[in-house]
C-alpha cells in the first residue's frame, strides 16, 4: 500500500481566487489520479497526472481551470482556478498500487469551501 | 452509458446482524469489480477485488459476490460491529482501468 499526504487538509476561499493542493505519496509511482467529490456525489475522476508529460484531462474538466503538475514520481499540485462556489467540494489524490495494481490508493482529501 | 447504481438510502442494522449491500451496473462488461469504504472526512480504503470468473470472495468478515450475469455485486458484513459504520463504494474499471465509482451505500450499525 501507499501512504499519501494532502496540503491544506481543508481551505475556505474567495471566489475568483485560486488554490493550489498538494498530494505526496512515500513512494514512487507512475500514475497519479485527482478526484473530486462533490456533497452526497460520487467521486469524479479529474484528470490523470504522469510524470514527465501533459496531464490527461477527463470530459468536463479543462487544464486553464484544473492545471496539474507532476514535477517527480512522488508529487503532483493541483490548482482550483478562478474559484466560484460550484468548485466547493473535496479533492482527492490517489494512486495505483497493489498485487493486481487496480487498486487505489486515496489521499485525506482537502474540502475547499468557495464563498 | 454506463451506470453503477448503489442504494442511496442508508442502511440501519443491528450489531450482530449481517449487512448486505447491492451494487448493480449497466452497459458494462467488467473483468472485475471493487469495493471500497469511506469515512466521514477520510479518502476511500480498498477492502476487495473480485474477478468475473469468481463467483464469490472473503475476507474476515466481509463476503462478497458478483454476477455478470444479473450485472450485480452483493457485499456482506457478516457480525456486524458500530465501527462497521461507513459509506461503502463499489467501483469498475474504466478507462485505461481506472475505477469509476458509485455514489456509495451508508451503513449504519446500531449497538
Amino acid at each position: 500500500s501507499a501512504v499519501i499526504s494532502q496540503k491544506p487538509s481543508r481551505d475556505i476561499c474567495q471566489r475568483g481566487t485560486s488554490l493550489t493542493i498538494q498530494c505526496q505519496v512515500d513512494s514512487q509511482v507512475t500514475m497519479m489520479f485527482w478526484y473530486r467529490q462533490q456533497p452526497g456525489q460520487s467521486l469524479t475522476l479529474i484528470a490523470t497526472a504522469n510524470q514527465g508529460s501533459e496531464a490527461t484531462y477527463e470530459s468536463g474538466f479543462v487544464i486553464d481551470k484544473f492545471p496539474i503538475s507532476r514535477p517527480n514520481l512522488t508529487f503532483s499540485t493541483l490548482t482550483v482556478s478562478n474559484m466560484s462556489p460550484e468548485d466547493s467540494s473535496i479533492y482527492l489524490c490517489s494512486v495505483s498500487m497493489g498485487t493486481t495494481a487496480y487498486e487505489q490508493y486515496f489521499g485525506p482529501g482537502t474540502r475547499l469551501t468557495v464563498t | 452509458s454506463q451506470k453503477i447504481e448503489q442504494n442511496s438510502e442508508a442502511l440501519n442494522i443491528q450489531e450482530g446482524k449481517t449487512a448486505t449491500l447491492t451494487c448493480n451496473y449497466t452497459n458494462y462488461s467488467p473483468a472485475y469489480l471493487q469495493w471500497y469504504r469511506q469515512d466521514p472526512g477520510r479518502g476511500p480504503v480498498f477492502l476487495l477485488l473480485i474477478r468475473e470468473n469468481e463467483k464469490e470472495k472473503r475476507k474476515e468478515r466481509l463476503k462478497v459476490t458478483f454476477d455478470t450475469t444479473l450485472k450485480q455485486s452483493l457485499f456482506h458484513i457478516t457480525a456486524s460491529q458500530p465501527a462497521d459504520s461507513a459509506t461503502y463504494l463499489c467501483a469498475l474499471p474504466g478507462g485505461s482501468y481506472i475505477p469509476t465509482f458509485g455514489r456509495g451505500t451508508s451503513l449504519i450499525v446500531h449497538p
